[in-house]
């Protein structure tokens, strides 16, 4: 999948435990991107970062949280405060964010609520 | 704001036959549109997009996607579809909103070719 590797590929998650979902890319990409994905819903957007130490807020943010430290990666938290936690999570980049070039994406985390 | 449909939860077809998988979308400027495909408990896989220009789009592994501005359509085609044609096809459509710039997705279509 392009140079983006996401882990764990599988995470359960316990009532009011934080979690975070690791992404990492080598494709010296500025901008990255993640999506959830529940079924018969497509992909809705959580977060995204233009650059390093920035990033804004997608539709669904509530519940999650992000930072972007380093170029090559942007780690997701999902809190406690996320209370239907269980999709399937896809993270992505690009070379450029303002622009209309392909998402490379990794092959996805499934989180479950135990 | 930006927003694209898929209309069909999924699409049958045989193998052999042509398979049309369909987008329409909404937009207030000029769109740029993709077509992704995902295999199951995969990422997505970039097939086409449309910026400009010529109406037919062709893309990766034969597949091709027809831009229709007066239908506002995008529709994703195959003149022979394969059994390892059959997976998730999503669309989108890339929005410029506050400097940033993001895809819209909709909410996919599970093509299944039968053999």
């Amino acid at each position: 999948d392009g140079g983006i590797t996401q882990s764990p590929k599988y995470l359960f998650r316990k009532e009011g435990q934080n979690v975070t979902l690791s992404c990492e890319q080598n494709l010296n990409h500025d901008a990255m991107y993640w999506y959830r994905q529940d079924p018969g819903q497509g992909l809705r957007l959580i977060y995204y970062s233009q650059i390093v130490n920035d990033f804004q807020k997608g539709d669904i943010a509530e519940g999650y949280s992000v930072s972007r430290e380093k170029k090559e990666s942007f780690p997701l938290t999902v809190t406690s405060a996320q209370k239907n936690p269980t999709a399937f999570y896809l993270c992505a980049s690009k070379p450029r964010p303002a622009t209309n070039e392909k998402l490379f994406f990794g092959s996805g985390t499934q989180l479950s609520v135990l | 704001a930006q927003s694209v449909a898929q209309p069909e939860d999924q699409v049958n077809v045989a193998e052999g036959n042509p398979l049309t998988v369909k987008c329409t979308y909404s937009v207030s400027g000029n769109p740029y549109l993709f077509w992704y495909v995902q295999y199951p408990n995969r990422g997505l896989q970039f097939l086409l997009k449309y910026i400009t220009g010529d109406n037919l789009v062709k893309g990766s592994y034969g597949f091709e996607a027809e831009f229709n501005k007066s239908q506002t359509s995008f529709h994703l085609k195959k003149p022979s579809a394969l059994v390892s044609d059959s997976a998730l096809y999503f669309c989108a459509v890339g929005e410029f909103s506050g400097g940033y710039n993001k895809l819209i997705f909709g909410a996919g279509t599970r093509l299944a070719v039968h053999p």
